[in-house]
This record gives C-alpha cells, structure tokens and sequence, in this order.
C-alpha cells in the first residue's frame, strides 16, 4: 500500500545550522508529495510540494525535491531560525486520488 | 480570505455525551476530510467526502459519523464518545481535480478530551 517514513525526532539544533529531515515514500504510480509545518498549537499549513519527478519544492528557505529513483522528498533548509522550530510533516496524495497519506511527523528544535 | 473554520477548538466532555464538531470552508471546495492526530501516529483519516451528500470511510472511522447536506459544512458527529477518541482532530479540504490543484487546506484544529 501507499505509505510515508520520516525520520523520527526530535531534531535539535543550533540557530544557523544546517537542517535535513529524511523522508522516503512507497506509492504506485506518480504521487504529488508534500511537508506540512505545524507550529505550537496551530493547525498544519503546507510548506512545499512537488508534484513529478525531480520538481523541486521551496518556500521560506527550505527545499525538498522528488526523487523517483530514490523515492524520497527529503526537506532541507541551509540555515534554521528558533521561529523554525515545529512539527513537520511529509505526505503524500496518490496518484489518481485525493487521499493524503502522511508520515508521522518529526520535531525540530532549534535553540539560539 | 479562504480558510477552513473549526469550532470549538476545545471541548472536555464526558464519555457517552453526544457532541459534534464542526467544519466549514468558503473556498468551494468538493473535498473535505476529517483527521486525528495522535502521538507518534501522525494524521489518520477518519471520513471523507467527495462532494455533497458523498461521504466514505478513512482509516479510523470507528465511533465517528458525518455528513455532508451542503457543500462547505463537514460536521463530525461522535455519537457516544469514548476516551480512545480523545485526541487533535483536523478538518481539511481541497479541490479535486489533481494536481497541481490538490493541496489540501486544514482548520485550526480542535483538542478533545473525552473524560
């Protein structure tokens, strides 16, 4: 079936680190892949998406980018702020659905 | 501005107490959904709909009921709740015409403690 892993966490660094959250995927076909942020207390919002292979997805300095091959959609970002710190989420819809299937989220904590 | 609503936002109750929690979007949307998060499990889906009067099961549909008369409101009804179902839960909704169009837009959420 279709499914999402992501590392687990927490995730802790320093201001101005350099951050990589894994996350790899199992779907037939061509999914749409995405990462959520939730901050404390807040509902989700999406932070980027890639809908085929090797699109790239950047929004407030993160990347992920689609990689059949690997199949993976790691989230990057070359330098995390505190504001950064929350709960992200990686996801998936299938293709040819409207199901999203997310991973089970992995906390990041970023201290000054 | 486009959002999806969720009320309450909080509620303690007590098991067997019939409550519903409501839904509603203004972005026309024919999706909608209902999660609970719960730690370390992440986002299930309990029930979506496809569009009015469409509903089907998620995941996690045990102990949950819905419906859906009009197009924005997606209310989710627990009958006779439990303390298992004490958790986050998040109404979402999307178009459904596939990407790129499929992102789905979630409410703020709503903490349940069932006693």
């Amino acid at each position: 079936g279709n499914s999402v892993t992501q590392m687990e966490g927490p995730v802790t660094l320093s201001e101005e680190a350099f951050l990589t959250i894994n996350c790899t995927y199992t779907a037939t076909g061509y999914p749409s892949l995405f990462w959520y942020v939730q901050y404390p207390g807040e509902g989700l919002q999406l932070l980027l998406k890639a809908t085929k292979a090797d699109d790239k997805g950047s929004n407030k300095g993160f990347e992920a980018t689609y990689r059949k091959e690997t199949t993976s959609f790691h989230l990057e970002k070359g330098s995390v702020q505190v504001s950064d710190s929350a709960v992200y989420f990686c996801a998936l819809i299938a293709y040819n659905t409207d199901k999203l299937i997310f991973g089970t989220g992995t906390r990041l904590q970023v201290f000054p | 501005e486009a959002q999806v609503t969720q009320n309450p936002r909080y509620l303690i109750t007590v098991t067997g107490k019939k409550l519903t929690v409501t839904c509603s979007q203004n972005m026309n949307h024919e999706y909608m959904s209902w999660y609970r998060q719960d730690p370390g499990l992440g986002l299930r889906q309990i029930y979506y709909s496809m569009n009015v009067e469409v509903t089907d099961k998620g995941d996690v549909p045990e102990g949950y009921k819905v419906s859906r008369k009009e197009k924005r409101n997606f209310p989710l009804i627990l009958e006779s709740p439990s303390p298992n179902q004490t958790s986050l839960y998040f109404c979402a909704s999307s178009l459904t015409r596939g990407p790129p169009y499929n992102e789905q837009f979630f409410g703020p959420g709503t903490r349940l403690t069932v006693l």
